[in-house]
């Protein structure tokens, strides 16, 4: 197994709600990321995690909330977002954090804030 | 400042031509890992080539090749023998350092394969 899920592939929600990004992975990885991309424009990195902690923020807002239950999986919690907030939110993993190590992205959740 | 900056914003290239992307770099690094990704219009990024820092020959993947040129710090994406589903945007990446859970890309180039 080669691939990085990511559900849902399209949410739409509310500024009042609460959701969650789901991103798994079973191909042993050890480092997992959140990346943020608004249309035409480079994937922005928001989180990784380093064996299940937290090792970069980069000063994301606290509506977002990540998460990592264990080593196969990736939350993204979601709550109080701005419609700014739309965009193409990508799951990717690595073995580890070794410089030769490429990104295996996920397909993507396109999340619309009304 | 930027720390990989791609200069195309956009590319128009008939079908079976080679074209170049181009993608310079800025670290203090002696240790770094450059990555080029492919995105269509679909939305998933797919990897295409990786070049470390100590490589001494250029990296090749089939139609894929990237030109290193170290002291200029540049990292060329060569597509031989284009095809129209090749049209995508590209994004040169890279990852500095011996062990960094970051990986930065630049503002990428729109490839446009014509019939």
């Amino acid at each position: 197994d080669t691939e990085v899920t990511q559900t849902p592939k399209h949410l739409v929600m509310g500024m009042t709600n609460k959701k969650s990004l789901k991103c798994e992975q079973h191909m042993g990885h050890r480092a997992m990321y959140w990346y943020k991309q608004k249309a035409k424009k480079p994937p922005e990195l928001m989180f990784v995690y380093s064996y299940e902690k937290l090792s970069i923020n980069e000063s994301v807002p606290s509506r977002f909330s990540p998460e990592c239950p264990n080593s196969s999986l990736l939350n993204l919690h979601l709550h109080a977002l701005q419609p700014e907030d739309s965009a193409l939110y990508l799951c990717a993993s690595s073995p580890t954090s070794t410089t030769n190590e490429k990104l295996f992205f996920g397909s993507g959740t396109q999340l619309s804030v009304l | 400042a930027q720390k990989i900056t791609q200069t195309q914003p956009g590319m128009f290239v008939q079908e079976k031509e080679a074209v170049t992307l181009d993608c310079t770099y800025d670290t203090s690094d002696q240790s770094y890992g450059l990555f080029w990704y492919k995105q269509p219009s679909s939305g998933e990024m797919i990897f295409l080539i990786y070049q470390g820092s100590y490589d001494e020959q250029n990296a090749t993947e089939g139609r894929y090749s990237l030109n290193f040129q170290k002291a200029r710090k540049s990292a060329n994406l060569v597509i031989s023998a284009s095809q129209l589903g090749d049209s995508a945007m590209y994004f040169c990446a890279m990852r500095e350092g011996i062990r960094d859970d970051k990986i930065i890309f630049g503002k990428g180039t729109r490839l446009h394969i014509l019939p």
